[in-house]
């Protein structure tokens, strides 16, 4: 079973504040990808990584690949309360077929 | 992205009784199904790895004969929750992806209740 650890899993800020997330593990990943779920809904794919040292944007949102592939994280600039919401990584490794998910983020934006 | 469909969105039932939930890839063939239970507050976890014509590969506490996973097609998989009881109410969410390096996409969840 491979080890994939997210951090922090709450985080609770004032809108405008900037935010990361981190998810790393011990091995490396074939690729890594973010997600974003609402309560009762499925994650909804935010971005995938799949280069060392990749980084991809999504608006407000930073997405960075580790040049190892261990560890990838998330920073949002500038939050607003529509950014509330769970945070998910989840990542493929080479000896595996599995996707498997880190403890996730649960993030908090106050007005 | 690619659609995922899951049904139902919630069920009730009474303990004892089975449950069976669909996932459904609406616009491509998903070689790979991931069956996944996630508890209020928590993360996912997977229960199991399906692929298409194999029997489903458990993740280790994963009762096989009380989770029973088809994934006869190339577009649909079922998990049946046998002889249900309250520990077993939960979110359930299946995902689906066409070939090990694309992406996987989710279905919108199943919230069983077990009375």
């Amino acid at each position: 079973t491979q080890l994939l650890e997210q951090s922090p899993q709450f985080l609770s800020i004032q809108e405008g504040e900037n935010l990361t997330v981190y998810c790393n593990s011990s091995s490396v990943f074939s690729s890594l990808q973010w997600y974003r779920q609402e309560p009762g809904e499925g994650p909804v794919l935010l971005v995938t990584v799949v280069t060392g040292g990749e980084v991809k944007k999504l608006k407000r949102l930073t997405f960075q690949f580790g040049d190892a592939r261990k560890d990838s994280s998330l920073h949002i600039t500038a939050a607003q309360p529509g950014d509330t919401g769970l945070y998910l990584c989840a990542g493929y490794w080479y000896n595996n077929n599995d996707m498997r998910f880190g403890a996730g983020t649960r993030l908090t934006v106050k007005p | 992205g690619a659609v995922v469909s899951q049904h139902p969105s919630w069920v009730i039932c009474k303990s004892g009784t089975s449950v069976k939930i669909e996932c459904r890839s609406l616009d491509f063939q998903a070689t790979t199904m991931f069956w996944y239970r996630q508890f209020p507050k928590q993360s996912l976890m997977l229960m199991a790895t399906s692929n298409e014509g194999s029997k489903a590969t458990y993740e280790q506490g994963v009762e096989k004969d009380k989770f029973l996973i088809n994934h006869a097609s190339l577009t649909l998989s079922t998990l049946t929750v046998t002889s249900a009881h309250p520990e077993d109410s939960s979110f359930y969410i299946c995902s689906a992806r066409f070939r090990s390096d694309t992406e996987a996409f989710f279905g919108q969840g199943t919230r069983l209740t077990v009375v």
